[in-house]
């Protein structure tokens, strides 16, 4: 049972690029979220979904796109990146009542 | 807007002390709160989630209390071991089953041997 699988571990992105970030989870949760966590800030939602095609927008939304295709996954894209995107990112599932399951995290450095 | 406050952010204590960590939140319309334990360089792990009609939920050395009135809830912490320094984070969900979680910023546990 791998729970949420975030992929990848470490990227480096110079200003402009764009990238994705993977999330999956094989616990079919219907919620599914991503948050960042930057040192003084705490963690902050970015975008969520409660289920396959439904998604919203979380706290800090700009510069992030993201869709939910199936129940399994929820990529996370960046458009372009900036350095104030610099950060760890982690994504979580969880039932509804239920505890949130978080993956491991994507630590991204945007030079 | 919900918001959610742990003080101290950072606390020492020596193995085997019993200890209380504290987070409140300013609106008492809340679904449930979680308690989290995230080590360095890790995601968040579920420690104790209490429901809006719970007044406490326990697990093994843990027990996490609830007080909607308040905005408080507490999460004590029996015998800590050198094991337990991690930072803990409590989280509140506001009303619904899918809504979304505010959280603490967290308090930095050191248990010294």
């Amino acid at each position: 049972n791998a729970g949420v699988t975030q992929t990848p571990k470490f990227q480096v992105l110079k200003t402009g690029q764009s990238m994705t970030l993977q999330c999956a989870q094989d616990m079919n949760h219907e919620y599914m979220s991503w948050y960042r966590q930057d040192p003084g800030m705490g963690l902050r939602l970015i975008h969520y979904s409660v289920g396959a095609g439904i998604t919203d927008q979380g706290e800090v939304p700009n510069g992030y796109n993201v869709s939910r295709s199936t129940t399994e996954d929820f990529p996370l894209r960046l458009l372009s990146a900036a350095p104030s995107q610099t950060s760890v990112y982690f994504c979580a599932s969880s039932r509804p009542r239920a505890p949130l399951h978080f993956g491991n995290g994507t630590r991204l450095t945007v030079t | 807007k919900q918001e959610v406050t742990q003080i101290p952010a950072a606390l020492s204590v020596p193995e085997g002390e019993n200890l209380v960590l504290n987070c409140s939140f300013t609106d008492s319309a809340i679904y449930n709160l979680q308690w989290f334990r995230q080590d360095p360089g890790k995601g968040l792990t579920s420690l104790l989630l209490i429901q809006s009609s719970q007044r406490e939920q326990t697990s093994g050395r843990l027990n996490a209390s609830l007080d909607k009135s308040s905005g408080r809830s507490t999460l004590y912490i029996a015998a800590s071991q050198p094991g337990d320094s991690a930072t803990y984070l409590c989280a509140v969900k506001e009303s619904g089953a899918n809504s979304k979680l505010t959280f603490g910023k967290g308090i930095t546990l050191s248990v010294r041997p």
